[in-house]
């Protein structure tokens, strides 16, 4: 069964203090692998797509990248705007999106 | 740039009751989606579409219809509404293709009592 699972469940940091989120998945032939921000009332926003094992995305103080097993979020330097849930999503060949619990990320000033 | 468009953003049901939530989207996608969130839970998919006229299952899709009669226009039917419905309920479109990132509406949240 495919599967998706995000470590840790709620994150704490100063501003300034770096950190990474963690995404395991189990999905017979991955298509692709998806980030996404999701702030209190309002949907998902997407973020990075990463499809092959080795690749990286960057924007601002986000940076993406992908195993064969795992995908990372590295936070740079956060500040309290980056504060927010964290979603990834495994996409397979059989047209379905298999989403993770999420991180909750908390950036206090 | 509207995007992905949800209505309504909150409805009370009561048991046995049924209701239609809405979701269109101007980016001439072909693949729209529906998913439920839940509390501490991920996105699990309700129902989805691959363009107007072919819908399928999701993991979730007991009490629920939808129809696709249009390119825009993905409605979400609740039968005979139950406590265990309540949830958000989130409208998603992604591109010409299954692996392509879909975008979300903002979500309806939807109480049964």
């Amino acid at each position: 069964e495919d599967q998706v699972t995000q470590s840790p469940e709620a994150l704490r940091l100063q501003e300034g203090e770096s950190s990474s989120l963690n995404c395991s998945y189990t999905v017979s032939g991955l298509r692709g692998l998806f980030w996404y921000r999701q702030d209190p009332g309002k949907g998902p926003e997407f973020l990075f797509t990463l499809y092959s094992a080795g690749e990286e995305k960057e924007k601002e103080r986000l940076k993406a990248t992908l195993t064969k097993k795992e995908s990372f979020l590295h936070i740079t330097a956060p500040k309290p705007e980056d504060s927010a849930t964290y979603l990834c999503a495994a996409s397979n060949y059989g047209q379905n999106f298999v989403f993770g619990p999420g991180t909750r990320l908390s950036v206090l000033p | 740039n509207a995007g992905v468009t949800q209505t309504p953003k909150f409805r009370i049901l009561k048991i046995g009751q049924s209701m239609t939530l809405q979701c269109a989207q101007d980016m001439n996608h072909n693949y729209m989606y529906w998913y439920r969130q839940d509390p501490g839970m991920g996105l699990k998919l309700i129902y989805y579409s691959v363009g107007a006229g072919i819908t399928d299952k999701g993991e979730v899709p007991n009490g629920y219809n939808v129809s696709r009669s249009t390119t825009e226009d993905f409605p979400l039917r609740l039968e005979l509404a139950a406590p265990s419905q309540t949830s958000v309920y989130f409208c998603a479109s992604g591109g010409q293709n299954s692996n392509q990132p879909q975008h979300f509406g903002d979500g309806t949240r939807l109480s049964i009592l």
